[in-house]
């Protein structure tokens, strides 16, 4: 397994466009998690799925952006009518939990999305 | 409100000597503290983590300390190598399972 991956990993879109993001996770991680990242900020948490539920959303999550993960699988994130405060770094994690225990989540590389 | 806070948006310290970077917070309800690194152009990667019952844990070259009376962290780096040249960030974990981090410190190794 060669870990989280995300596609594309840059995304460059004009104001209004709507834009939608892949994360495939590590196979047998039962969770994934969805972050966003700005330009001298720590990641700031979206939203995580365990399997194919989707269980917490953070108020960061505009009506704008839905996020799913069928089959409990990939995830994809999409951002309708996108607008320039939108410009981030989006990070997807997973992880193995069951219980308790600090469950360190593996992150992607990341896809950075411009909006102009 | 930040939550978790790094105060010290960069650090720069020579091959072999001890960096420590540091990490405050406000809630007190956690379970655990962990500790990523992050190089340009890639995703955060897991260094180290410790339990909110347990004020020490120690891997290798890296040791966090954990001082709940004053709601400080701290990871020490001993010797430190031009490798661990990056972006270090301290997140929060809770029940809630998602992680809270802090703004993140460059920390430069200088030959």
């Amino acid at each position: 397994d060669t870990g989280v991956s995300q596609d594309p990993r840059h995304k460059i879109t004009k104001r209004g466009q709507n834009v939608t993001f892949r994360c495939d996770p590590i196979s047998e991680h039962n969770r994934l998690y969805w972050y966003r990242q700005t330009l001298g900020q720590g990641p700031e948490f979206l939203t995580y799925f365990q399997n194919e539920a989707q269980l917490e959303k953070s108020r960061l999550l505009s009506d704008r952006f839905s996020a799913e993960r069928p089959k409990g699988s990939f995830s994809t994130l999409e951002i309708q009518r996108t607008e320039q405060g939108d410009s981030a770094m989006y990070l997807c994690a997973s992880s193995l939990e069951f219980g308790t225990g600090p469950y360190e989540q593996y992150f992607g590389p990341g896809t950075r999305l411009t909006v102009t | 409100d930040q939550q978790v806070k790094q105060n010290s948006p960069s650090l720069s310290v020579q091959e072999g000597r001890i960096s420590i970077l540091n990490c405050d917070y406000t809630n007190s309800m956690f379970d655990y503290f962990l500790w990523y690194k992050k190089y340009p152009a890639e995703g955060p990667t897991f260094l180290i983590s410790i339990s909110s019952i347990k004020d020490k844990n120690e891997d290798g070259r890296f040791t966090v300390f954990l001082n709940k009376s004053a709601k400080h962290l701290s990871l020490h780096i001993v010797p430190s190598q031009p490798g661990d040249s990056a972006v270090y960030f301290c997140a929060q974990r809770s029940g809630a399972q998602k992680l809270v981090f802090g703004q993140g410190t460059r920390l430069t190794i200088n030959p």
